[in-house]
């Protein structure tokens, strides 16, 4: 497995601004993935992040609004850019981590984020 | 498309009961299959996984799961709940196939347990 860490943990934000999030592996690992999980709902996969590639974003997700850095092997950053109420979530990074037959993804604690 | 139904929102057992949650999973062949449990305000904890063999999957804090095919289910199981047990529980698959990278989760809406005392 993996430990993951994430900023901030959660926060309160006012409609208009911009968020980043960060998520801090203790390995080298290839492939990270951000979620968001809305209010009742269950997760959904924002993007895929590969170091020393552009992210690749799921239907319905944008670099516009989601921007996603992947600068080393540990470590990944997603923004939440001009937030309105709808935005407010739960935000998850995980990491894929092999295994036995098949790899595994394993997730960050989230951060919380309410718009105001 | 693949797709996760778990039809019980919320289910609530009193400590020391036995515990079944339900999964059903819509594939086109059998996919990697995966019980996560989250606490309050924490993130995701894998608590078992089924690529292939054994259809009884044994996970951490004493759950099991069994895959049956021919009910394209993956049913999580627990003979005695404790307190700590009361979490969401999110069963999810992802599609088999060579090089075993499973990145495409798919996620039920989870099931939330309450743990009467």
């Amino acid at each position: 497995s993996a430990v993951i860490s994430q900023k901030p943990s959660r926060d309160i934000c006012q409609r208009g601004t911009s968020l980043t999030i960060q998520c801090q592996v203790d390995s080298q690992v290839t492939m990270m993935f951000w979620y968001r999980q809305q209010p009742g709902q269950s997760l959904t996969l924002i993007a895929t992040a590969n170091q020393g590639s552009e992210a690749t974003y799921e239907s319905g997700f944008v670099i516009d609004k989601f921007p996603i850095s992947r600068p080393n092997l540990t470590f990944s950053t997603l923004t939440v850019s001009n937030m309105s109420p709808e935005d407010s979530s739960i935000y998850l990074c995980s990491v894929e981590i092999a295994g036995g037959l098949t790899d595994t993804q394993y997730f960050g604690p989230g951060t919380r984020l309410t718009v105001l | 498309a693949q797709s996760v139904t778990q039809p019980d929102i919320h289910i609530t057992v009193s400590e020391g009961a036995s515990l079944e949650l339900r999964c059903n999973y819509s594939y086109g062949a059998t996919p990697y299959l995966f019980w996560y449990v989250q606490s309050p305000g924490q993130g995701l904890q894998l608590l078992l996984k089924y690529f292939s063999g054994d259809t009884l999957v044994q996970g951490i804090k004493g759950f099991e799961a069994e895959f049956k095919r021919s009910q394209s289910s993956f049913n999580l199981r627990k003979p005695s709940v404790h307190w700590s047990d009361a979490a969401e529980y999110f069963c999810a698959v992802a599609p088999s196939g060579s090089g075993g990278s499973n990145y495409k989760l798919t996620f039920g809406k989870g099931t939330l347990l309450t743990v009467n005392p």
